[in-house]
């Protein structure tokens, strides 16, 4: 079935330590996006790729890094230098990222807990 | 764009009642208005993807208008069935931004 996957869906994490989630698409789709939840809030954009080779910070990029190598493949890096990283992190591919105009197809999330 | 608001918060449903709620975004350099549905423990899927003032979409019991001079949308459920329990989220996109609202979560009661 084609998708996005994401992985691992729970982490837990010592303060001082880099995390990376993984995020996967076999939709051959152009754009990838990682977005954050916090309680009581509208998911926020961490960083965005509308092409293999290319990204864009979103609106909270700080402490995050991510690479795009792969057409299918989005993982993001949760620095050390990311001062409140509990969360809830979602990843998102659409078929072309311009404008944002199309559908986003999501993946089930990745919790992240700084112990 | 500034933000999206969603109203209300949270909402409970009679079982076979009808219910609406709304999305409000900023009018000005808008793309495109998104309404995605998130049931606990699983993924967000799109619901409606509208670009046009006066557009008006359905998807079964549920159908979405929008309003892009005055910068709102509604989101209706007719007949209301356990399985719409969900939080509704909605997004407005222009700028080479996508804003998300807080969403409204659903209950319905049996």
């Amino acid at each position: 079935d084609g998708g996005i996957t994401q992985s691992p869906k729970y982490l837990f994490r010592k303060e001082g330590q880099n995390v990376t989630l993984s995020c996967e698409q076999n939709l051959n789709h152009d754009a990838m996006y990682w977005y954050r939840q916090d309680p009581g809030q509208g998911l926020r954009l961490i960083y965005y790729s509308q092409i293999v080779n290319d990204f864009q910070k979103g609106d909270i990029a700080e402490g995050y890094s991510v690479s795009r190598e792969k057409k299918e493949s989005f993982p993001l890096t949760v620095t050390s230098a990311q001062k409140n990283p509990t969360a809830f992190y979602l990843c998102a591919s659409s078929i072309t990222g311009f404008s944002f105009t199309g559908e986003l197809f999501f993946g089930e999330g990745s919790r992240l807990t700084v112990l | 764009i500034l933000n999206v608001e969603q109203s209300p918060q949270s909402l409970h449903v009679q079982e076979g009642d009808s219910t609406n709620f709304t999305c409000s975004f900023p009018s000005s350099n808008f793309y495109a208005l998104h309404w995605y549905r998130w049931e606990t423990a699983k993924s967000p899927e799109a619901l409606f993807v509208m670009t046009l003032n006066g557009d008006e979409k359905k998807k079964g019991r549920i159908s979405a208008t929008l309003n892009t001079k005055e910068g709102y949308s509604y989101l209706y459920i007719k007949g209301s069935q356990p399985e719409d329990s969900a939080t509704y989220l909605c997004a407005s996109s222009g700028d080479d931004k996508i804003i998300f609202g807080k969403g409204t979560r659903l209950h319905i009661l049996p």
